[in-house]
């Protein structure tokens, strides 16, 4: 079984200050780790997976996140907000192994506003 | 253009109506989902088809059928829907229904039953 959790629904920041979302994860095998971004009116795009490499994942648009499995964290940043990054972003999570592998299992999203 | 193509965008029915949602994907992909979106709810995966054989089925409600002719589609077709069903379904393919691979969404159907 897995699970996801955003703390947060709605998070504000303001332009150029430090984007800190975050995603707590619960997973009875080691997981898969994914942060996807939704535009308005848009599907969901990925913004950068964890697939056991590198504990420290960078992805598009300045975004990175880091996996942390004492704390199981998965929380997305960015140093410096800019106002295109305006937009509903999702954790999700599937087993890296067995039966349902294929399932994401997502958050209920934390909605990022910037503010000029 | 992200590659995997929603119709409509944007579609509202009656209960009684029969309608189908449709979903294209130009990727080259194996595996193509439908998702169901619902305000302040976490995305729901509804159906998974591998190689246009149905692997999953999340105790979706038989008013939603699926239909997957050939991988490059993907149908959803809606009978007989509560209001409770408006919502966005987003449809995704993969390169196949495995590990970490990148699911690739289109822009959704917005779905409205009255």
């Amino acid at each position: 079984a897995q699970s996801v959790t955003q703390l947060g629904s709605h998070v504000s920041v303001s332009e150029g200050a430090l984007v800190l979302l975050r995603c707590n994860y619960s997973s009875s095998v080691p997981p898969y780790l994914f942060w996807y971004v939704q535009y308005p009116n848009q599907g969901l795009q990925l913004l950068l997976k964890y697939t056991s490499a590198a504990t420290l994942v960078k992805g598009i648009n300045g975004f990175e996140a880091e996996f942390k499995k004492s704390e199981t964290s998965f929380h997305l940043t960015k140093p410096s907000a800019h106002m295109s990054d305006a937009a509903e972003y999702f954790c999700a999570v599937s087993p890296s192994w067995g039966a349902g592998s294929y399932q994401l299992t997502f958050g209920k999203g934390t909605k990022l506003s910037v503010i000029p | 253009e992200t590659g995997v193509t929603q119709t409509p965008r944007h579609l509202v029915m009656g209960m009684t109506n029969k309608k189908s949602l449709k979903c294209e994907q130009h990727l080259g992909h194996n595996a193509m989902y439908w998702y169901k979106q619902s305000a302040k709810k976490p995305l729901e995966l509804m159906f998974v088809y591998s190689l246009e054989e149905r692997v999953e089925n999340n105790s979706v409600p038989s008013r939603f059928s699926p239909e997957c002719p050939n991988s490059s589609h993907l149908f959803l077709h809606l009978h007989t829907l509560q209001p409770e069903d408006s919502a966005l379904y987003l449809c995704a393919s993969s390169q196949d229904p495995g590990q970490s691979a990148e699911a690739f969404f289109g822009q959704g159907t917005r779905l409205t039953v009255v």
